[in-house]
């Protein structure tokens, strides 16, 4: 099975940067996916990593070290809009998704 | 359309009723997926079909079973709604196989079992 831990809220300031720390520990790894989801909306997809290293998409990027099952989420320059909830997700060897409870990220003025 | 369509949007159910959740996409992507999403425990798959005419059990499928007749279609079923079956439920899909297929969601169903 697949155990995943992420922190259950942050809160930053607009124009700030706040990294998303995913833990994992799985009995199969084939990628790691990040989520996001505003409140009474679906998940969109943000960033996939599968080799180690920094994986970078305008203001979001991504970090994998598979040898310590350790993932972070950095948003840039947060904006109000930002505030939703960050899901860290992995893929196991059959192409099926665990996710984490997932980190409520709060943007103030 | 475009993507994928759930239906309804949100349904109050009386416990013991049989309730269907559509789901329907236009990708034609072959991998389809059922989650519910409760607070606190984030998204739990519940079935899962990598192609059509097959189907798998993901991490909470009792009270739960699926069919995927076709390519584009695959509803969730609650044979005997009960209230613990209250969530909100959202199907997804994706390109099976291959190193980078996201998934992509619709757009919930919101399930009240009373």
């Amino acid at each position: 099975g697949q155990n995943i831990d992420q922190p259950t809220e942050m809160t930053a300031t607009e124009g700030a940067i706040v990294q998303i720390n995913c833990t994992y520990q799985t009995s199969g790894f084939n990628g790691l996916f990040w989520y996001q989801q505003h409140a009474g909306e679906a998940p969109t997809f943000l960033s996939y990593n599968v080799l180690d290293g920094l994986e970078e998409k305008g203001r979001f990027s991504s970090f994998l070290s598979r040898s310590k099952g350790y993932s972070y989420l950095l948003l840039k320059e947060l904006q109000m809009k930002d505030s939703a909830s960050y899901l860290c997700a992995v893929r196991d060897g059959d192409y099926k998704l665990s996710f984490g409870a997932g980190t409520t990220v709060t943007v103030r003025a | 359309i475009a993507g994928i369509t759930q239906a309804p949007t949100s349904q109050i159910l009386a416990a013991g009723r049989r309730m269907t959740l559509r789901c329907t996409q236009d990708m034609r992507h072959n991998a389809m997926y059922w989650y519910r999403q409760d607070l606190g425990l984030g998204l739990r798959l519940i079935h899962y079909s990598n192609t059509a005419g097959t189907t798998g059990k993901g991490e909470v499928p009792d009270g739960y079973s699926v069919s995927r007749a076709n390519t584009d279609d695959f509803p969730l079923t609650l044979a005997s709604a009960v209230p613990s079956q209250t969530s909100v439920y959202f199907c997804a899909s994706s390109i099976a196989g291959g190193s980078y297929n996201e998934q992509f969601f619709g757009p919930g169903t919101r399930l009240t079992v009373l």
